[in-house]
């Protein structure tokens, strides 16, 4: 149990156009679900919470407008990265909680060209 | 200085050796701590998750919390070349909403 999926497992996309990643928990419902960042050899970055039924909440200094999250039911969350440039290329992974425990999505490797 | 110190590699071993991973922090109020597993380019996987001080072990895995020391462990036994990749400490505390705060990362590498 408690397996989260993201599609697309990656995505390479023109300068200027919009990219949507989504996040399913496929076993379990999540009330909670995170989106993170990763640059090679490092840590994870949390980008924002998102909270099924409500506005997602930004860490400081990831802008809103350019990374829309929408968090429709107990068990999707999508993140849409608007107007990409190739500094948002990256490897975006999304979280969901069951209880405590937070589980993973395998990732989602945004090259922007 | 950082919330979570965990020192990054890479720890090298041989095959069938103990791996012995740890993490520092500085906040009190952290309750829960967990450990992932992250492989090249893959989400990290839960391995142990554990509340308050203590020991908890899983086959070959096992997780201590000394919480008096603000120190955290995880000991592989028996290890793997599969158990080759980055191990991720990480801890929350209820009042932050599940949000986690990350180690680094320790690189491990067991070779055959």
């Amino acid at each position: 149990g408690a397996v989260v999926s993201q599609h697309p497992s990656w995505v390479i996309c023109k300068s200027g156009t919009s990219v949507k990643i989504e996040c399913r928990s496929l076993d379990f419902q999540a009330t909670t679900m995170f989106w993170y960042r990763q640059f090679p050899k490092q840590s994870l970055m949390l980008m924002a919470t998102s909270n099924e039924g409500s506005k997602a909440t930004y860490e400081q200094g990831v802008e809103k407008d350019k990374f829309l999250i929408n968090h429709a039911s107990l068990t999707l969350s999508t993140l849409t990265v608007t107007s990409a440039h190739p500094e948002d290329s990256s490897f975006y992974i999304c979280s969901a909680t069951r209880g405590y425990e937070q589980y993973f999505g395998p990732g989602t490797r945004l090259t922007v060209t | 200085q950082k919330e979570v110190e965990q020192d990054p590699g890479p720890l090298s071993v041989p095959e069938g050796a103990i791996v012995s991973l740890n993490c520092t922090y500085s906040n009190s109020a952290f309750q829960y701590f967990m450990w992932y597993r992250q492989y090249s380019r893959k989400g990290p996987e839960l391995l142990m998750y554990t509340y308050s001080s203590g020991n908890k072990e899983d086959g070959r895995f096992t997780a201590q919390v000394d919480k008096s020391s603000k120190y955290i462990s995880l000991f592989i036994r028996d290890s793997q070349p599969s158990d080759s990749a980055t191990y991720l400490c990480a801890m929350s505390d209820w009042a932050a909403g599940n949000k986690l705060t990350f180690g680094g990362g320790t690189r491990v590498l067991v070779k055959p």
